[in-house]
């Protein structure tokens, strides 16, 4: 069945850098890939998505690219703030459902 | 407009039991999904729910189980609950049964098996 990897599992970056998760999927007939963010003690949240038609797509502060040939996709997030900490998940379409990432905590260091 | 709604928020129960988890959508939602949620291993898929019929489901043991009412609030229920059912079980609703409609979480409900 399908599988999404993402790394890395936890992310330290200094506040004002970039910060970038990668992803890899195994179905080849994946078409929608989004990004969806978690804060403690609530659910996640779709900050940007993907088609397979399109190789990149930004939204302010945060970029999602695709590889269809490699079958990875990654989320940036340019001058991360303190609110940016959060859980990062990434999904694949597959079969009717989203396959999901385990996760990267992102943490922005003052 | 009001978000989606779980309830419990926490629930403790002991191996054996049954335990039933409550979802109400987002006001004209007629999609919901249930998740499992462990730390280290994301979200997995349960099951959808649209229009009270099941559209999907994941690879969960009969065990698991759901329905969906006319007003489409949803329910799950696990029975003979075992000490690896303790999860956060989040609720999605979505407009439509199509993956690439934005789906809205709920604040999940902790589940504890003793």
């Amino acid at each position: 069945g399908e599988n999404v990897e993402q790394h890395p599992s936890t992310l330290s970056v200094q506040e004002g850098d970039s910060a970038v998760i990668k992803c890899t999927y195994s179905d080849s007939a994946s078409n929608y890939f989004p990004w969806y963010k978690q804060e403690l003690g609530k659910g996640p949240q779709l900050i940007i998505d993907i088609r397979s038609n399109v190789g990149e797509k930004k939204d302010q502060r945060i970029a999602v690219t695709l590889n269809k040939t490699a079958k990875h996709f990654s989320l940036h997030i340019t001058e991360t703030q303190p609110e940016d900490s959060a859980v990062y998940f990434c999904a694949a379409s597959s079969n009717y459902q989203l396959i999901w990432g385990a996760g990267t905590k992102l943490i922005i260091k003052p | 407009k009001a978000g989606v709604t779980q309830t419990p928020r926490y629930l403790i129960k002991t191996r054996g039991q049954q335990v039933t988890l409550s979802c109400s959508p987002i006001s004209g939602h007629r999609s919901v999904s249930w998740y499992q949620q462990t730390p280290g291993q994301g979200l997995q898929f349960l099951f959808e729910y649209f229009s009270e019929t099941q559209r999907n489901k994941g690879n969960f043991p009969g065990r698991f189980s759901g329905r969906q009412f006319s007003n489409s609030r949803s329910e799950m229920n696990v029975s003979t609950l075992e000490l690896g059912d303790s999860a956060l079980y989040l609720c999605a609703s979505s407009l439509r049964s199509d993956l690439s409609y934005e789906q809205y979480f709920g604040p999940g409900t902790r589940l504890t098996v003793t």
